[in-house]
């Protein structure tokens, strides 16, 4: 298993242009989630999914896009880039496990620089 | 408002050594509280996962506590490695499931 799997790694967009973050978990996890992390401060929920066709806003969803068409693929989009939104992005997966605890994987980043 | 505080900051020991790393929280109402392990460039992988009934949990050298009531967690590192250098996070998740707030996290660095 490849487990969560993140494209780009690393990515430097100019202000206003639009992008998509890739996004794959080959675990058959209902949900998934892109988080974004910033200096100083702890992983922020930006939107989530709970299955395919379902999807949810999370703490910080303004200028993000997401959709979920198949269980595997979470793609995040961002719509017109701010440098407001330079920072490291993470998506992970999980599953219901034992007591209804959600085990969460996490891929290993994309770091995106907005000039 | 629901928080997760974690100290120090960060923290420098020799290799062998010891430490404890601290998280306070006040979510409510509460579900799981985790320890992730960070590596730089790395996604955070978790160590520990305690519900509101657990008060310590074991990972190899890693140990978690947890004291629902003054909603305090610790998490303990014996003989430590340099491979155990990286950042370690408290997550504490909401009841309702999935609803989960970061702590800031704490950076560890192992010296030989």
């Amino acid at each position: 298993n490849a487990g969560v799997t993140q494209t780009p790694k690393f990515q430097v967009l100019k202000t206003g242009q639009s992008m998509t973050l890739q996004c794959a978990q080959d675990m058959n996890h209902e949900y998934m989630s892109w988080y974004r992390q910033d200096p100083g401060m702890g992983l922020r929920l930006i939107h989530y999914s709970v299955g395919a066709g379902i999807t949810d806003q999370g703490e910080v969803p303004n200028g993000y896009n997401v959709s979920r068409s198949t269980t595997e693929d979470f793609p995040l989009r961002l719509l017109s880039a701010a440098p407001s939104q330079t920072s490291v992005y993470f998506c992970a997966s999980s599953y219901s496990g034992v007591a209804g605890l959600y085990e969460q994987y996490f891929g290993p980043g994309t770091r995106l620089t907005v000039t | 408002k629901n928080q997760v505080e974690q100290s120090p900051q960060s923290l420098i020991i020799l290799e062998g050594k010891n430490c404890t790393l601290q998280c306070n929280y006040t979510v409510s109402p509460f579900s799981n509280l985790r320890w992730y392990k960070q590596d730089t460039g790395r996604g955070p992988v978790s160590l520990t996962i305690m519900t509101f009934s657990e008060n310590t949990k074991s990972n190899g050298r890693y140990t978690a506590t947890l004291d629902a009531d003054t909603k305090q967690s610790s998490l303990h590192i014996t003989a430590s490695q340099l491979s155990d250098s990286a950042s370690y996070i408290c997550v504490v998740t909401r009841n309702g499931g999935f609803k989960t707030i970061f702590g800031a996290g704490t950076r560890l660095f192992v010296k030989a």
